[in-house]
């Protein structure tokens, strides 16, 4: 079975800070894995996806993940935090054989001026 | 591309009432979509998969004839909550995938679901 673990449901960072967004998985088979963004009473986002292709993945907004086999982790990570990047991130896993995705638990970033 | 339309946003029934919720790919055909419900300040949970022409596939602990869900053409689901009650409020969220393996999911907006 799979599983996502986000570490920390809410992480607050300085504007201009570093972003670390932490998530763990497991699965059985190699995954696919994503990032979405939620605002507040919209539905999800994507923010980027791991496929199996470049270790490290770039997505919109600054948003970039680093996919490490030997620690099965996937975070998150953005060199300098803006205001608008305030929001609840999903690190969200699904498996090769169909399309079912489990979501992890969310963490609430929080944007300080 | 890849735009997915949930209507309504927001709905307030009271107790007892039936409440139907949209989902609608707008640029792609969507064999599958997924509904999700969302408690406040948590994850999403997967409620049912549902299937172009044939029956949703529901997640245990979903109440299949309380959570009626439709999948009648390529771009449109429907998601019926029947006899609803307080306890079904919530944020329920659909969505579509892309045939390909590893596909993200494309949501729509979400339904806040309020009911007196």
């Amino acid at each position: 079975a799979q599983s996502v673990t986000q570490l920390g449901s809410h992480v607050s960072v300085s504007e201009g800070a570093l972003v670390l967004l932490r998530c763990n998985y497991s699965s059985s088979v190699p995954p696919y894995l994503f990032w979405y963004v939620q605002y507040p009473n919209q539905g999800l986002q994507l923010l980027l996806k791991y496929t199996s292709a470049a270790t490290l993945v770039k997505g919109i907004n600054g948003f970039e993940a680093e996919f490490k086999k030997s620690e099965t982790s996937f975070h998150l990570t953005k060199p300098s935090a803006h205001m608008s990047d305030a929001a609840e991130y999903f690190c969200a896993v699904s498996d090769t054989g169909g399309f079912k995705t489990i979501f992890g638990a969310g963490t609430r970033l929080f944007v300080k001026a | 591309g890849a735009v997915v339309s949930q209507h309504p946003s927001w709905v307030i029934c009271k107790s007892g009432t039936s409440v139907k919720i949209e989902c609608r790919s707008l640029d792609f055909q969507a064999t599958t979509m997924f509904w999700y419900r969302q408690f406040p300040k948590q994850s999403l949970m997967l409620m049912a998969t549902s299937n172009e022409g044939s029956k949703a596939t529901y997640e245990q602990g979903v109440e299949k004839d309380k959570f009626l869900i439709n999948h009648a053409s390529l771009t449109l689901s429907t998601l019926t909550v029947t006899s609803a009650h307080p306890e079904d409020s919530s944020f329920y969220i659909c969505s579509a995938t892309l045939a390909g393996q590893g596909s993200p999911l494309h949501f729509g907006n979400g339904t806040r679901l309020t009911v007196t």
